[in-house]
């Protein structure tokens, strides 16, 4: 699977835009890119996902590079609920491998 | 909405016991996963089920583990004879699709510790 690179962490403050960035150099045409973000003590919750152009749901929205090698989760305005790490996962569509792979993500950090 | 399910939320065991952990995945999902996360550590995909057969898995799941959907509504993970080293969250997740657009619906969890 390609792989993605995130910040460790960031931190932001209440009701503030937050930009998380996500780097995949090695994405392949047919990788879809997921965020899925897990809040302290819960289980992983998917956020948004897209493929070549940007997409926004009631959740964030999701900014894709024209190449493709970046994107960026953006909230528009974060809450205190929003602390969680955020995971950016390629996923591939058509085949290959099945299950999610979490890499260590962005802890994001939200200020009152 | 729609959820899923996972019990036991918190089980104690001791080591070379057998565990059961229990999912009800959503309705009309086709997709089963589980996962499992260490203390500190990252997400692990252990297995992925479909049309009552393993699709994937991965290194760690090896004869210790095994899956079961036996009445069309419940996913189970057994682990048999369990180790110190087993003690984690385990996390069940079901989804619609697979791929590229699948959009995976995760339970809250079931707390592993094997003393």
């Amino acid at each position: 699977d390609a792989k993605t690179t995130q910040p460790n962490s960031m931190e932001s403050n209440e009701e503030e835009p937050v930009h998380l960035p996500c780097n995949h150099s090695t994405i392949s045409g047919t990788d879809y890119i997921h965020w899925y973000r897990q809040l302290p003590s819960q289980g992983p919750e998917y956020v948004i996902h897209g493929l070549t152009s940007n997409v926004n749901n009631r959740m964030a929205s999701l900014a894709i590079a024209e190449d493709r090698k970046s994107s960026t989760l953006i909230l528009h305005r974060a809450t205190l609920r929003d602390a969680a790490v955020y995971y950016c996962i390629l996923r591939r569509s058509g085949g290959g491998a099945d299950g999610l792979t979490f890499g260590k993500g962005t802890h994001l950090i939200i200020q009152p | 909405e729609p959820e899923v399910t996972q019990t036991p939320s918190h089980q104690v065991t001791q080591m070379g016991q057998e565990v059961i952990l229990r999912c009800v995945p959503i309705s009309n999902h086709l997709y089963f996963y589980w996962y499992r996360q260490i203390l500190g550590q990252k997400v692990e995909f252990l297995v992925s089920f479909y049309n009552n057969e393993i699709s994937e898995k991965s290194e760690i799941f090896d004869d210790q583990f095994s899956v079961e959907r036996p009445d069309g509504s419940n996913f189970t993970l057994k682990i048999r004879s369990t180790k110190l080293e087993d003690s984690a969250m385990y996390f069940c997740a079901s989804s619609e699709s697979r791929g590229g657009t699948g959009e995976l619906f995760f339970g809250e969890g079931s707390r592993l510790t094997v003393l």
